[in-house]
């Protein structure tokens, strides 16, 4: 059974601080995407890691992939207010599968 | 150029209704995938549509259907409404199965929210 699991599911952080949600899942994949969900409305695609080691940046997120550890990590840098949402991830299985296996999400807020 | 499209944004039904939703893709993409997210919880696949054929499907009763048109766009139909169908129903299109988890992001519509009572 494909499972995905975030930890930690609900994080409260102070604006400034740096943090990371850990990813992991039981099934190799060599594909992973990371979305944000504001509350009642949909997902916003942040990142697209599709090797292992990949590495991307944006703004105060900073996302990676180890395949082999089966784990990718959401770094977040100096946090601010507007970074408050719930993050979710989702490895990729192609084949049969051929879909997008979410994570339990992990609710972040950052506060003042 | 518009994104994914889903209609209606909310729907209120009781136990029992059949509900259908409609998801319009973005431009040129021609997959379609449906995910329901309950409160809390983390998007789960229902199934999705190429070329007018349900290609793959997730663990969800026969009374959820599906259909996708020529235009490529797609509906969503529930039967026998049950509580626990209450979920947030999102909509996402693509380039196609084998090239967009590859070449771009997976784009979601803004869902239709139904809730049944």
């Amino acid at each position: 059974e494909l499972k995905v699991e975030q930890n930690p599911l609900f994080l409260s952080m102070q604006e400034g601080k740096n943090y990371t949600i850990y990813c992991n899942y039981s099934t190799t994949s060599d594909r992973l995407y990371w979305y944000r969900q504001d509350p009642g409305k949909s997902l916003e695609s942040l990142f697209v890691l599709l090797s292992n080691g990949a590495v991307k940046q944006e703004g105060r997120l900073m996302a990676s992939l180890d395949t082999k550890a089966r784990l990718s990590t959401l770094h977040i840098t100096a946090a601010v207010h507007d970074l408050s949402a719930t993050y979710f991830c989702a490895p990729y299985y192609g084949g049969a599968t051929n879909k997008l296996i979410f994570g339990t999400g992990t609710l972040l807020a950052v506060q003042p | 150029d518009a994104g994914v499209t889903q209609s209606p944004t909310h729907l209120i039904k009781t136990r029992g209704q059949q509900v259908t939703l409609r998801c319009s893709p973005k431009s040129g993409h021609d997959t379609v995938s449906w995910y329901q997210q309950a409160l809390g919880q983390g998007p789960q696949f229902i199934f999705q549509y190429y070329e007018e054929e349900e290609r793959q499907r997730g663990n969800f009763p026969d009374r959820f259907s599906g259909h996708q048109f020529p235009n490529y766009s797609s509906e969503l139909n529930v039967n026998a409404l049950l509580l626990g169908d209450s979920a947030l129903y999102l909509c996402a299109s693509s380039l196609d199965a084998g090239s967009w988890f590859t070449n771009e992001k997976l784009f979601f519509g803004s869902g239709t929210q139904l809730s049944v009572l």
